[in-house]
């Protein structure tokens, strides 16, 4: 059982380069989040899925946009690479009361 | 946007000893939850509770959620080496459509040394 899976694990942009990060769930879960994190602030949510179809912005969508391809997947896309979003980015999904984390993608923009 | 406010950010102490780890707000969460995460992996779940004043143990661990459901605490007995790593709490948004959204606090790197 996979779970949440992403792709890649690491990545090194120069900025403008645009990039898109991958984001499976094999769980038949209908919410898909999500997150980046930086040292000292936890994880703050930069968009999510409640089900197939829709996606919301979260607390720091600027410079991002997703995409809901269909139930198992939701990607995110940097269009115009900063240094500001250097950082590691979770995806998960959502059962009842558990968000399910994949393994993260390491991102640096130079 | 609710804020949580975790603390202390480190932590460093010697195995056998206790320590509590504290998330606070002025928000009230439907729950709260608790995460762990190694370097280089994604926060895995350690519980969630729901109930004011709620109390679960794991092990040597005890979750308590505040009569008010707007701060949390993890305690945890007898600290060993392997309990090393990042603690995360989580409160998930009172009411309303919010499908899951959750708000982190900043997070606790515990080192326990042999």
């Amino acid at each position: 059982n996979a779970g949440v899976t992403q792709t890649p694990k690491f990545q090194v942009l120069k900025t403008g380069q645009s990039m898109t990060l991958q984001c499976a769930q094999d769980m038949n879960h209908n919410s898909m989040y999500w997150y980046r994190q930086d040292p000292g602030m936890g994880l703050r949510l930069i968009y999510y899925s409640a089900s197939e179809g829709t996606t919301d912005k979260g607390e720091v969508p600027n410079g991002y946009n997703v995409s809901r391809l269909n139930k198992r997947e939701f990607s995110l896309r940097l269009e115009s690479a900063a240094p500001s979003q250097t950082s590691v980015y979770f995806c998960a999904s959502r059962s009842v009361y558990e968000q399910y984390f994949g393994p993260g993608t390491r991102l640096t923009v130079t | 946007t609710q804020l949580l406010e975790q603390s202390p950010q480190f932590l460093s102490i010697q195995e056998g000893e206790n320590l509590t780890v504290y998330c606070n707000s002025s928000s009230v969460f439907s729950s709260l939850q608790w995460y762990r995460q190694e370097p280089g992996e994604g926060p895995v779940l350690l519980v969630t509770v729901v109930t004011g004043g709620e109390v679960k143990k794991l092990k040597r661990l005890t979750f308590q959620f505040g009569d008010a459901r707007k701060d949390s605490s993890l305690h945890i007995t007898a600290a060993q080496p392997g309990d090393t790593g990042l603690y995360l709490c989580a409160g998930e948004e009172a009411g309303g459509t919010s499908y899951g959204k959750l708000t982190f606090g900043q997070g606790t790197i515990l080192t326990v040394h042999p």
